[in-house]
């Protein structure tokens, strides 16, 4: 069972637009959400976090939104530049419990130049 | 401290090898974990320890794996008797546990794992 999907395995967008990644999550116990990036070849790299006591939290050019009514979160890049072409994953967390991350099947991003 | 570090980067074995991966979380952080990811799959969690405790392994995590953490600080992951199935990214990261980012984790560059 999937907790935690991308349903888009990939994406491309042209620079200087917006990319918008989405995830949903099934278990109403995850509190905390994370994006990752990852390059080929190398560990996954940390983007931005949000806690389910928010809806929005913003870092740069990246912002990550939560509907927590919908169990939906949404990774927004604005503007999207070529360097942000990688595999993007969320995970999800339930912190009062068993503090295991659960990460999604990753949407890989193309940013055309 | 620049991050979590893992050793080796790679490793090729024939099957039917013991294979031993080391990890060394960011300093002060409590909590390590290590996970398996394939080709077009997320990271898959395998087990975590709070520092030196094992709270946790999956069910994914058969009797040929076996994971330590001696001493709160660095950690090893043994696969016993290799199998092609095995042949993976194995990864690694810790989250400080305390402190206003707790639950923020790192990730390590990652072992990848090739049986032969």
């Amino acid at each position: 069972d999937q907790q935690v999907k991308q349903n888009s395995p990939s994406l491309s967008v042209q620079e200087g637009r917006i990319s918008i990644l989405n995830c949903d999550y099934t278990n109403s116990m995850f509190d905390y959400f994370l994006w990752y990036k990852k390059y080929p070849a190398e560990g996954p790299t940390f983007l931005i976090s949000i806690s389910s006591i928010k809806d929005k939290n913003e870092d740069g050019r990246f912002t990550v939104f939560l509907n927590k009514s919908a169990k939906h979160l949404s990774l927004h890049i604005v503007p999207s530049q070529p360097g942000d072409s990688a595999v993007y994953f969320c995970a999800a967390l339930w912190s009062s419990g068993t503090y295991k991350y659960i990460f999604g099947t990753g949407t890989r991003l193309k940013v055309l130049a | 401290d620049t991050g979590v570090s893992q050793n080796p980067r790679h490793k090729i074995t024939k099957r039917g090898q013991n294979v031993t991966f080391r990890c060394d979380p960011i300093s002060e952080h409590n909590r390590l974990y290590w996970y398996r990811q394939t080709l077009g799959q997320g990271p898959e969690f395998l087990t975590y320890f709070q520092n030196e405790a094992q709270l946790e392994k999956s069910r994914l995590l058969s009797d040929r794996f076996s994971a330590e953490r001696p001493k709160g600080s660095f950690s090893t992951l043994e696969i016993q008797r290799t199998e092609q199935g095995d042949s993976a990214m194995y990864l690694c990261a810790s989250s400080p546990g305390t402190g206003d980012f707790y639950n923020e984790q790192f990730f390590g560059p990652g072992t990848r794992l090739t049986v032969l």
